[in-house]
């Protein structure tokens, strides 16, 4: 199984729709992070957590939210989906220590909003 | 802000051949980390090499190595005896090795590997 698990991995809905996606991580790592992909661009910071009482927000988090639900759980939310979100979406981990400990990436959700 | 630079959107090679990726980087920053990640058609995100700024030592991991000019704010990727598996695109990273963690990335190059 994969240490990261992203759910789903498409997703195709409606402009205005509420849409979840989840991720879960068996590492024990306690840096979770949502990363958003467009073509032709590297990865945007979304929102990140180093903890369950500790999420912030990246560059481009308006129109987002999240939830740590758990040390293994944090779940991106679109609250009302436009077109402009279409995007592929990134979620990994880190480990605490040091800061050349590396992200490590679940296998992407593709989002395509109509 | 940091700003991390991929001036080759696309480059190709031979199979077996040698092929360096440039990126560059800019920072007010005196302990940081670089990273290079692959991201092949399979759309994972692959930790490919990964360079602390404190150590003047290149990183190598197998037929990856990298050349890290501090000075420069330059850090190359190269991939010798290239493989078709190697297709992919790459991404060079830069994170801040202060209290956020967080990763710049680059617009990435696109990197085809011919037989």
């Amino acid at each position: 199984d994969a240490d990261v698990t992203q759910t789903p991995r498409n997703r195709i809905t409606k402009t205005g729709k509420r849409i979840m996606l989840e991720c879960s991580q068996t590492k024990g790592h306690d840096r979770m992070y949502w990363y958003r992909q467009d073509p032709g661009l590297g990865l945007q910071l979304i929102y990140y957590s180093f903890d369950v009482k500790d999420i912030n927000k990246g560059e481009i988090s308006d129109g987002y939210s999240v939830s740590r639900q758990a040390q293994a759980k944090f779940s991106l939310s679109l609250e009302s989906a436009i077109p402009n979100q279409t995007a592929l979406y990134f979620c990994a981990t880190s480990d605490r220590g040091s800061g050349n400990q590396p992200q490590h990436f679940g296998d992407g959700t593709r989002l395509s909003i109509l | 802000a940091q700003t991390v630079t991929q001036s080759q959107p696309e480059m190709s090679v031979q199979e077996a051949e040698t092929v360096t990726l440039s990126c560059t980087y800019d920072t007010s920053e005196s302990n940081y980390y670089l990273f290079w990640y692959k991201q092949p058609p399979s759309r994972q995100m692959i930790l490919v090499i990964r360079q602390e700024a404190y150590k003047q030592q290149n990183a190598t991991e197998n037929r990856f190595s990298v050349n890290f000019q501090k000075a420069a704010k330059s850090f190359s990727l190269k991939i010798s005896d290239s493989q078709l598996g190697d297709t992919a695109m790459y991404f060079c990273a830069f994170m801040n090795g202060g209290s956020n963690y967080k990763l710049t990335f680059g617009k990435g190059t696109l990197l085809t590997v011919n037989p």
